[in-house]
This record gives structure tokens, sequence and C-alpha cells, in this order.
């Protein structure tokens, strides 16, 4: 079956403009996970939901930071007034169900940069 | 996020051979633990999951677990050049996963 997809597969943008970043799960999946990964930093986790709710933001790096799932589907991830530091490969994955066994499966990424 | 610590590398092993991949957590109460690869400019790949102590075989790779030592390590039978790449272990923090640096592999042929 068809796997996380996400779009853009690559955005550079210029300082201060907003992206939105979107990440379509596995058919099914009911949890659905952000994680970033920049150079010399490895994989951080920013936010996970369980449905359309959001019960950890807490990776979240600043307010400037926002996401949103809607359908219990589709999440998009929005960044508003980038910052050269937000410059980072950003993932999603998705999960049958948010419990500590579930196998989390990635989608390809977006890679975003920052000018 | 709790801390996961594993040798960055690069580990250099010549095509046949094993390669063993080592991986410690912090936290003492986790209960899963993963293996992804991930090829250069790729995203992870889940390549295998454990959550009891022992061994895990799953074709070339065996995941071993020991909880008392707070320890997951991955081996690598038969390395082929295909497996170059890093991988990564991560280990849960409730339904998140914290992850390490990842060991980056070279299988020479």
């Amino acid at each position: 079956g068809a796997g996380v997809s996400q779009s853009p597969s690559n955005k550079v943008t210029e300082k201060g403009k907003d992206v939105e970043l979107r990440c379509d799960p596995i058919s099914g999946h009911t949890a659905l996970y952000w994680y970033r990964q920049s150079l010399g930093q490895g994989l951080e986790f920013l936010i996970y939901f369980q449905g359309n709710s959001a019960p950890d933001k807490s990776g979240l790096p600043s307010d400037r930071f926002s996401a949103e799932r809607t359908g219990g589907s589709v999440s998009t991830l929005t960044i508003q007034r980038t910052q050269q530091e937000d410059s980072a490969v950003y993932l999603c994955a998705s999960s049958l169900e948010g419990t500590v066994n579930n196998e989390q499966f990635f989608g390809p990424g977006t890679r975003l940069t920052v000018l | 996020q709790k801390e996961v610590e594993q040798n960055s590398g690069p580990l250099s092993v010549p095509e046949g051979a094993i390669a063993s991949l080592n991986c410690t957590y912090s936290d003492r109460v986790s209960q899963s633990f993963f293996w992804y690869r991930q090829y250069s400019g790729k995203s992870p790949e889940l390549i295998m999951s454990i959550y009891s102590n022992g061994d895990k075989e799953d074709g070339r790779f065996t995941a071993q677990l020991n909880k008392a030592s707070q320890y997951v390590s991955l081996l690598i039978r038969d390395s082929q050049p295909s497996d170059s790449a890093t991988y990564l272990c991560a280990v849960n923090d409730d339904y998140k996963l914290s992850f390490g640096a990842g060991t980056t592999v070279t299988v020479r042929a």
C-alpha cells in the first residue's frame, strides 16, 4: 500500500516568509508525528497527533511553529516568519495507533532552506 | 527527550563480514526499541523493532536487547555494499521516539 507522502519535497524561501508543509499518513493510521532533522542535531520530535488532536506539542521550538490535522488524516506544519535556523529536513511519520509499541513509518521528508 | 547514545563511526567492514552496531539508552523504563536505516539524502526506513530481552532475527539482521544493561544492538550478517548507510537507534519516550545520532556503516567490496 501507499506509504507516508509529504509535499513539497524541497522548499526554498526567504527569511521572514511563511511556509506550509504537508503530510499525508498511511491510510488507517491514527497517529501522526512531525520530526526535524538538522545537520549536527539529529532527529528531534516536534509534535504528535492522535486523530485530530495534538496532545503533545512539546517539541515545537517556538510559537512561530504550528500544526493542525483535519479529518484524522492530512496534517499541515506551518512555520511563520522563517529564520535561517529553521533550515532542516522536516519528516512526518505515522503509526497505527499512538502507543508505545507502535512502529512509526516515515515519509520522504521536506527539505526546507531559508535564505 | 531521553538520551540515546550510539558510536558515530564510521564503521568500515569488508563485504561478507558481520557489522555490529551498539546503542545505550538512559531511561530504564523504556519499552520499545527500533533500528532505522537511512541512506544519504533519504528518510529513515524501519528495519527492526524489539520489545523483549534477547535476540530477534529477521533475515540478515539480528537485534539484541538487554534491558538490565540498557543496551540494544544490531548485527548485520553477510554485509553487502547496499548495507552502506547510517543506522539510527530509536527508543520510545511514551508514544514518541528519541533517536541516537546514528552510526555510519561502510561496506567495502
